[in-house]
């Protein structure tokens, strides 16, 4: 079975610009979960999508965005790109919901902000 | 508001070793805890989860202990090996307005030599 895929690996951008992450979750798996890991900061929860509604939010800006289609995939958008954006972005994905539900992780897109 | 408290890393142990980190939380109601560990390079993997107090979670020789009354959750292995060396994080689901989001701890890294 796959995990859960994400790409690109690695995306370098400059301030200003905007970047799209995506996310392929496990098969089978309804909801899609976004998280920020920055150098010191720890994990940080930006967005949770079930059933193509974003259901939870994170503290983050409104330029973090993002969808999830019908398949169940997802796009993070981040808009006007700030040097303090650089960071792994982590996508996870869990069977169903519940807080009792693990989410499995991807490996993460690394973005560099020039 | 939700929060996971990790004992201050590194810890380096020599291979064999016993390990405990500790892992303290703060919660409404009743959170489902989580063991991650993150390898250089990857995402978060799964290590171990418990759902209700008292539960056990154990898996790869690794084991963890859901106690209300001490608001703990702290990870053991009798003998650790140097494949072990990663970044562990415990983690926390709860209802509420947390629904759907991790709250992780800082992480803690460990160091295995031969």
């Amino acid at each position: 079975e796959a995990g859960v895929t994400q790409s690109p690996t690695h995306l370098i951008k400059t301030r200003g610009q905007q970047a799209t992450l995506r996310c392929s979750p496990i098969s089978g798996h309804t909801s899609v979960y976004w998280y920020q890991q920055a150098l010191g900061l720890g994990l940080q929860f930006l967005l949770w999508y079930d059933e193509g509604e974003e259901r939870n939010r994170g503290n983050f800006p409104p330029r973090f965005s993002g969808r999830q289609f019908p398949n169940y995939s997802s796009e993070l958008n981040v808009n006007a790109l700030e040097l303090e954006d650089s960071a792994l972005y982590l996508c996870a994905s869990s069977l169903q919901t519940g807080w009792n539900q693990p989410q499995h992780f991807g490996d993460g897109t690394r973005l560099s902000i020039l | 508001g939700d929060s996971v408290t990790q004992m201050e890393g590194p810890v380096t142990l020599s291979e064999e070793a016993f390990l405990t980190i500790n892992c303290t939380y703060t919660a409404t109601g009743y959170p489902s805890l989580f063991w991650y560990v993150q390898y250089p390079g990857e995402g978060l993997q799964l290590l171990l989860k418990a759902t209700k107090a008292d539960d056990k979670g154990s898996n790869k020789g690794f084991e963890a202990t859901y106690r209300k009354e001490t608001t703990s959750f702290h990870l053991e292995k009798g003998s650790v090996q140097v494949s072990d060396s990663a970044v562990y994080f415990c983690a926390l689901s709860a209802g509420g307005t947390s629904y759907g989001k991790l709250t992780f701890g800082q992480g803690t890294i460990l160091t295995v030599h031969p």
